[in-house]
């Protein structure tokens, strides 16, 4: 079955670089018509969509916050990585990968359980 | 760039129908998705492109878009229905993905 997991550090300083890892499992990052997004969501607000990594290594990113993202991906690890830098303490929150077709008018069809990441000094 | 509007909250008493809208400019043009989020748990799809729902989803789960407004309709409320729900399309003008600011379905 398709599953995704979320792993990386709980606690960042200001000012640092997060690196965050979604391993996946049941589907393949090379195939042909799925990728893979980023997803946060601070405590007690809604969802907001940072990053998607398509199966050609295409790349789409947040508006608002492109210049601090990187989204790659390892497809012999099955894995995507996203990095965000000069973190503050507003963004801390749950970061989630989901898995989405390559066509982005779809929807994200399974979610990993999400990792809590707190920016504090 | 484009919004999403969501009620904060909506009320309902077992057995009725809860209605959550989600308004947007033109939102009909777009395919809209709903993911229900219970607390401490990740959001789950419950119903895409405006009507469809995924297998294992009840059929007490419903939803249709049109103009400016798409709704998500759960029939007979049950408790377990308790949770945050949030619509989400894509914006093709930005080639951004948008969700909506959610609402809190309280079972009452």
């Amino acid at each position: 079955q398709v599953t995704l997991k979320e792993s990386g550090p709980v606690l960042v300083k200001p000012t640092e670089t997060l690196t965050l890892t979604c391993t996946v499992s049941g589907f393949s990052l090379s195939n042909a018509r799925m990728g893979v997004s980023w997803i946060r969501q601070p405590p007690g607000k809604a969802l907001e969509w940072l990053a998607h990594i398509f199966s050609n290594d295409e790349k789409s990113y947040s508006t608002s916050l492109k210049s601090r993202l990187t989204i790659s991906k390892d497809t012999s690890k099955s894995q995507v990585v996203l990095t965000m830098t000069n973190m503050d303490p507003v963004d801390t929150a749950t970061y989630y990968c989901a898995r989405r077709s390559n066509e982005p008018t779809k929807p994200f069809d399974y979610w990993g359980q999400g990792t809590l990441v707190t920016v504090s000094s | 760039s484009y919004v999403l509007t969501q009620p904060p909250s909506v009320s309902v008493a077992p057995g009725q129908t809860a209605r959550i809208t989600c308004g947007g400019n033109n939102i009909g043009s777009k395919s809209v998705h709903w993911y229900q989020q219970k607390p401490g748990q990740a959001p789950v799809l419950v119903v895409y492109d405006d009507s469809d729902r995924p297998s294992g989803i009840p059929e007490r789960f419903s939803g249709s878009n049109s103009g400016n407004t798409a709704t998500l309709t759960i029939s007979r409320v049950e408790a377990g229905d308790e949770a945050d729900y949030y619509c989400q399309v894509w914006d093709s003008s930005s080639d951004q993905v948008v969700f909506g600011g959610g609402t809190k379905l309280t079972v009452l």
